[in-house]
């Protein structure tokens, strides 16, 4: 299997730009996981989704942030619009919820907004 | 408050001998788990172990073993016989339920693990 694949894997952008992070989650996973890591505030859980369905997002950090999973395939993190302080490292996992307690990580997004 | 405490922000281990890397952490919950992830230089995440709250064996995995003391609210990583791969970040983690229903995963702030050569 190919892994969580991420896309794109780094981007830079201006601040006000819409972006937008893209996930393909490993075949047969049934949850998905959008983290954000920092240095200031170390690696902070976002979103995650169950079978394609948003279960928490106490994570995003405000309305600017949304995520989307259309399919069990594919999933989206958007930004709109982005700020210098939206620069970080943006990682999805994904997970078999019956199999175990495993997430396999993406290699990552990273985001720098000037 | 933190829920996941690593104290250690900087450990050296001199290579083929055995390193702990603590772990503390603050839940109510009767049922939670525990975890540790590697991440080295180049970025990515590896899922090293996991131990669930009612586990009554400590958890292990090759050269990684979890010394799981659930009254002193510990999950400490021991790594043995060091090789010098293992140089990298290592977050402790954990997986608790909220009253809601859905699950609340926090992460520590790391330990950086420098195997000696």
């Amino acid at each position: 299997d190919a892994g969580v694949i991420q896309s794109p894997r780094h981007e830079v952008t201006e601040m006000g730009q819409e972006v937008t992070l893209r996930c393909k989650p490993i075949s047969g996973h049934n949850s998905l996981f959008w983290y954000r890591q920092t240095m200031m505030r170390g690696l902070e859980l976002l979103i995650y989704f169950n079978n394609n369905v948003p279960i928490d997002d106490s994570g995003m950090p405000e309305d600017r942030f949304s995520a989307k999973m259309p399919n069990a395939s594919f999933s989206t993190l958007k930004i709109q619009p982005s700020e210098p302080r939206d620069s970080a490292v943006y990682f999805c996992a994904s997970h078999d919820r019956g199999r175990s307690y495993e997430q396999y990580f993406g290699p990552g997004t990273r985001l720098t907004v000037t | 408050a933190q829920k996941i405490t690593q104290t250690q922000p900087g450990m050296f281990v001199q290579e083929k001998e055995a390193v702990t890397l603590d772990c503390t952490y603050d839940t109510s919950d009767q049922s939670y788990g525990l975890f540790w992830y590697k991440q080295p230089s180049s970025g990515e995440m590896i899922f090293l172990i996991y131990q669930g709250s009612y586990d009554e064996q400590n958890a292990t995995e090759g050269r990684y073993s979890l010394n799981f003391q659930k009254a002193r609210k510990s999950a400490n990583l021991v790594i043995s016989a060091s090789q010098l791969g293992d140089s990298a970040m290592y977050f402790c983690a954990m997986r608790e339920r909220r009253t809601s229903g859905t699950y609340k995963y926090i992460f520590g702030t790391g330990t950086r693990l420098k195997v000696l050569a």
